[in-house]
């Protein structure tokens, strides 16, 4: 069975803090992906990775696929209130099927 | 802007209820998605449809049926409803490879 650990669980910050996610995984993905979901509504897909050991940034948010693709991280600048919400990694392999991560929930405080 | 749309934000039913729960998407995908959320459980498959008329079970699909009749409409029903249905429920769409579009969501309360 497919597994997507994600660490820290939680993640409570002060506003200005940077801060890292990690995604890990024992299993080869073609391709993860990066959503973050706000209370009461569905995940929005931030990025998708596919190469091995590429990197994206979004503004603040910088992505990191791993060398042997089966891990990730989220890396995030200057955290702000916005940035607030349950961040998911998903990783696609030989179906059109995700595997989610376990999610880590992330509070940053003003 | 490309979206999925379901029916209902909040739903309150009964025990025993039948419910359905409506998902359409307007990107013209294949697959379609429906899973459950909880907490401390994540996300949770409970079917998915890769074409018209065509379903497959998910990790959790007990109590649960699925109608795709319609490329961009795929139905979750509830035959009986009970309790431990109470829920988040959330539609997607897409291809795994690039990424999922979801639903707002539809909070289901079963008293």
């Amino acid at each position: 069975t497919q597994l997507l650990e994600q660490s820290p669980q939680f993640l409570s910050i002060q506003e200005g803090e940077n801060l890292t996610v990690y995604c890990n995984s024992s299993s080869v993905f073609s391709s993860l992906q990066w959503y973050r979901q706000e209370p009461g509504e569905g995940p929005v897909l931030l990025v998708t990775v596919v190469t091995g050991g590429e990197v994206k940034k979004l503004k603040r948010l910088t992505f990191q696929f791993g060398d042997a693709r089966k891990d990730s991280s989220l890396h995030i600048t200057a955290a702000q209130p916005g940035d607030t919400g349950l961040y998911l990694c998903a990783g696609a392999s030989n179906t059109d099927k995700l595997i989610f991560g376990t999610g880590t929930r992330l509070q940053v405080f003003p | 802007d490309v979206k999925v749309t379901q029916s209902s934000r909040y739903l309150v039913k009964r025990t025993g209820e039948k419910v359905f729960l409506e998902c359409v998407q307007d990107m013209d995908h294949e697959n379609m998605f429906w899973y459950r959320q909880d907490p401390g459980l994540g996300l949770r498959l409970i079917y998915f449809s890769y074409d018209v008329k065509m379903k497959e079970k998910g990790d959790i699909p007990e109590g649960y049926s699925v109608s795709r009749e319609k490329k961009e409409r795929f139905s979750l029903i509830l035959e009986s409803a009970s309790t431990n249905q109470t829920s988040m429920y959330l539609c997607a769409s897409g291809q795994g490879y690039y990424g999922y579009t979801f639903g707002s969501g539809t909070r289901l309360t079963v008293v």
